[in-house]
């Protein structure tokens, strides 16, 4: 079935560190794929999407490309602000037409001054 | 616009008792779902409606777990009776439709402990 795999966590960087947290994807077909960020205290909040092969999400700074060949969606973020620190959830969305989300373990980023 | 409500935020109920959680989508979206999130892994679907018709409920443990969307809008999730294992956090997310593009907006849920 379709599933997410994340790099585990917890990760811990200094600011204006370099950000990249690992996500591969098991699925028949081409699903899309997610970025979901939890901030403290607040509920999940879409953070960027790719659809297709090749695409690039973008948003905040966050980057994250759509590799068919490695099967991977991959976030990066060239330097990061004590405000980043949250959990961050790769998911893809299946191609049944149901639009189910599978999702990662996530991975809590604490960004240090 | 105002986004995905849930309420209570928060419940501490005792094993074998009864809960109903509420969810209250962003206004116009046909596509409703319930997410049980345990702690440390991420979110899994339970069910999934369209507009007051069930799409999938294939993970809800239907012997506990039960939900509905009487008009289309609201919806409520119970369990009845809870198990110590279903201390999670309870997500509502809505979709404007159930494209594989259609972006999905979540409350803040629902903190469950059974004791």
């Amino acid at each position: 079935g379709d599933s997410v795999t994340q790099m585990e966590g917890p990760v811990t960087l200094s600011e204006e560190a370099f950000l990249t947290i690992n996500c591969t994807y098991t699925a028949t077909g081409y699903p899309s794929l997610f970025w979901y960020v939890q901030y403290p205290g607040e509920g999940l909040q879409l953070l960027l999407k790719a659809t297709k092969a090749d695409d690039k999400g973008s948003n905040k700074g966050f980057e994250a490309t759509y590799r068919k060949e490695t099967t991977s969606f991959h976030l990066e973020k060239g330097s990061v602000q004590v405000s980043d620190s949250a959990v961050y959830f790769c998911a893809l969305s299946d191609q049944t037409g149901a639009n189910n989300l599978f999702f990662g373990t996530g991975t809590r980023l604490t960004v240090i001054p | 616009e105002a986004g995905v409500a849930q309420s209570p935020r928060y419940k501490i109920i005792e094993k074998r008792q009864s809960v109903a959680f509420w969810c209250n989508p962003i206004s116009g979206h046909a596509t409703l779902y319930w997410y049980q999130q345990i702690l440390g892994q991420g979110p899994k679907l339970l069910i999934q409606f369209q507009n007051n018709g069930v799409v999938d409920d294939s993970q809800l443990p239907k012997d506990r777990f039960s939900a509905e969307r009487l008009k289309g809008v609201d919806s409520t999730l119970k369990i009845q009776p809870a198990k110590l294992e279903d201390s999670a956090v309870y997500l509502c997310a809505s979709s404007f439709q159930r494209g594989p593009t259609d972006t999905q907006y979540f409350g803040p849920g629902t903190r469950l402990t059974v004791l």
